[in-house]
């Protein structure tokens, strides 16, 4: 069965200290992978999806990005935390099959402070 | 451009039945999500409803789709405490690509 592992969860860590978030998932081969940011506010934020190693589509520019260094591996990454970087971040997977929705992580928690 | 809609607060006594509400804008939608997030989790799918069905049930989940209106519906019979979490609409289309969330429906059941 499929299985998709976010870690840390949870992370504090001062402004302008790098951060780094991973992402795996088991059991399936070539999966979408997305990344959301939840803010306190409710809404989901599409942040980064890919539909292949290496292929990043980045859906709001901001102070993070995201690579893709193996097939079922998905990193959210920053060079330099803002206060506003934090939120509950969560990472996502979907099957080319039509039918599914995605199936999520179980999110990391991030507090800049 | 694509939008999903859902009213932000709702609540009900236990024993009784939520109905929860979502539009949405996209005709060319294939699938329908409702996703089910307790505090500090994960979003968890409950179901999904193919866009040439008016009705699936599940146990205690019924949905129900109205595609002329673009409208959803989620709802959960004899809801229990349990229940009480935030629950999201999503739409989709097919090749495995983006969902659209809603901002998600906070479901409160009082004892």
């Amino acid at each position: 069965s499929q299985t998709i592992h976010q870690w840390p969860a949870t992370l504090v860590q001062p402004v302008g200290s790098p951060l780094s978030l991973e992402c795996t998932v088991e059991g399936t081969s070539n999966p979408n992978l997305y990344w959301y940011r939840q803010a306190a506010g409710r809404g989901l934020q599409l942040l980064f999806y890919s539909v292949g190693i290496g292929q990043i589509s980045s859906e709001v520019p901001q102070n993070l990005s995201a690579s893709r260094p193996q097939d079922r591996q998905f990193i959210l990454s920053s060079k330099k935390l803002l206060l506003s970087d934090s939120g509950f971040y969560l990472c996502a997977w979907r099957g080319q099959g039509a039918y599914y929705g995605y199936t999520f992580g179980s999110g990391t928690r991030l507090t800049v402070v | 451009g694509e939008d999903v809609e859902q009213s932000l607060f709702l609540s009900v006594r236990e024993g009784d039945s939520s109905v929860i509400n979502c539009t949405y804008t996209d005709s060319s939608s294939t699938y329908l999500y409702w996703y089910k997030q307790e505090p500090g989790a994960g979003l968890q799918l409950l179901t999904y409803i193919f866009s040439n069905m008016d009705m699936k049930q599940d146990q205690r989940l019924t949905v129900l789709l109205n595609k002329k209106d673009k409208h959803l519906s989620l709802r959960i019979a004899d809801t229990q405490t349990g229940d009480s979490a935030i629950y999201f609409c999503a739409e989709g289309q097919n090749q495995g690509g983006k969902l659209i969330f809603g901002q998600g429906t906070e479901l409160s059941v009082k004892p």
